[in-house]
């Protein structure tokens, strides 16, 4: 099955700075990415998704790229503020399997510094 | 329109005792998800549904059942619950639409087995 790794564990930003989190995946035909947001005591959020016929995608102070041969994709998030402080996670599927099976990173505690 | 709704919130059990954790989503998706959350290990799926009528195992299935009763429900049950299954479980649900990927979350049930 698949097995997606992701790295850092923690980081911790100042304000203002920019925090990159690294996810590699295993499975050459997972074709989907999405990132999750995740505030202390809530539910999972999604924040930006990737698919894999796409090789970067912005919404605003977030990005993802993808990097199908390497099976890599990374969230980029610029100028970071207080409300970033959260646990992200990566997650990859195939949704050719006639379901949308999510198979997740440990996730990344991100702590911006004001 | 509530999106995906878990009962109970929290659940404190003894050793060896049984119970069920309820899920019902009102967004008209095909398939549900359960995962449990641990520190450290990220969201691992216990078990899922793909559409009304089917369930099938995921990473975590050991001591845990499901049924999926309708389109909107979809429980999990601990027939004899352990200490080793203190977790906070998620359910989930996504379109099958192909368009459609990303999951939506419930606000989660913290069990503590004691």
């Amino acid at each position: 099955g698949e097995n997606v790794e992701q790295h850092p564990s923690t980081l911790s930003v100042q304000e203002g700075d920019s925090a990159v989190i690294k996810c590699t995946y295993s499975d050459s035909a997972s074709n989907y990415f999405p990132w999750y947001k995740q505030e202390l005591g809530k539910r999972p959020q999604l924040i930006i998704d990737i698919r894999s016929n796409v090789g970067e995608k912005k919404d605003q102070r977030i990005a993802v790229t993808l990097n199908k041969t390497a099976k890599h994709f990374s969230l980029h998030i610029t100028e970071t503020q207080p409300e970033d402080s959260a646990v992200y996670f990566c997650a990859a599927s195939n949704s050719g399997a006639g379901s949308y099976q999510l198979t997740f990173g440990k996730g990344t505690k991100l702590s911006v510094i004001p | 329109n509530a999106g995906v709704t878990q009962t109970p919130k929290f659940q404190v059990l003894k050793t060896g005792q049984s119970m069920t954790l309820q899920c019902a989503q009102d967004m008209n998706h095909n398939s549900m998800y359960w995962y449990r959350q641990d520190p450290g290990m990220g969201l691992r799926l216990i078990y899922y549904s793909a559409s009304e009528g089917t369930t099938d195992k995921g990473e975590v299935p050991n001591g845990y059942n499901v049924s999926r009763l309708n389109k909107r429900e979809f429980s999990l049950r601990l027939e004899s619950a352990a200490p080793s299954q203190t977790s906070v479980y998620f359910c989930a649900s996504s379109a099958l639409d192909r368009l459609i990927y990303g999951y939506t979350f419930g606000s989660g049930t913290r069990l503590t087995v004691v």
